[in-house]
């Protein structure tokens, strides 16, 4: 069964931490995306990658970064948390077509929940 | 900007089918519709989409109108296992179609 794994289901971290986020997918997918999701907000794309080393800025960048050194691995980084970045982050993946996802469906991990205290 | 309408929530019988509807107006002629699905404590899980033509697959099938205007996805025999938030979502050309997410319907189904 093909698979995007989040490395933790449940974080909480301290103000001030720096704090990264791994997803790793074995479907050989060259889009990878970063979500976060809160209540009345839906989902919104932090960041995504369609190549390796490669990295667009989504819709809501700020006060995160990421890594993509592999093709299977991209990283959410939080370089200093703070509690405004309490949210769930969903990690997704699909193949590239000429657009980003125009005839595959992506695929998602199942969620980090993160709590900045 | 969701660019999709979809009511708050919707309620059906166990083992009956499920019309889920969207309204989708600003749609252009190279926008792709997509539906996802949610399941509680889960990350979204992928529908089915389509571009003009009405498509089935395993798990729904998706019935556009002619003027592209709104869809329907259809749950063709509705079990507790599809009780969800599910998502009407465009994949926008000028958006290098990346997915537009929505606040979805969420299905309710009682037994």
């Amino acid at each position: 069964d093909v698979k995007v794994t989040q490395s933790s289901r449940y974080l909480v971290k301290r103000t001030g931490e720096k704090v990264f986020l791994e997803c790793v997918q074995d479907m050989d997918h060259e889009n990878m995306f970063w979500y976060r999701q809160d209540p009345g907000l839906g989902l919104r794309l932090i960041y995504f990658s369609y190549d390796v080393k490669m990295k667009e800025k989504g819709d809501i960048p700020e006060g995160y970064s990421v890594s993509r050194e592999k093709k299977e691995r991209f990283s959410l980084i939080l370089e200093s948390a703070s509690t405004n970045q309490t949210s769930m982050y969903l990690c997704a993946s699909s193949l590239w077509t000429q657009g980003l996802n125009i005839n595959y469906g992506y695929t998602f991990g199942s969620g980090t929940r993160l709590t900045v205290v | 900007d969701a660019k999709t309408t979809q009511p708050n929530s919707m309620e059906s019988n166990e083992e009956e089918p499920v019309h889920l509807p969207c309204n989708h107006s600003t749609i252009s002629g190279t926008d792709y519709i997509h539906w996802y699905r949610q399941l509680p404590s889960q990350g979204p899980e992928y529908v089915i989409h389509g571009l003009t033509s009405n498509v089935n697959n395993r798990m729904a099938s998706l019935a556009i109108a002619e003027d592209r205007k709104s869809s329907t996805l259809i749950l063709h025999r509705a079990t507790l296992r599809d009780a969800a938030v599910y998502y009407c979502i465009l994949a926008i050309e000028d958006s290098n179609y990346q997915l537009i997410w929505g606040a979805g319907t969420k299905l309710i189904i009682k037994p």
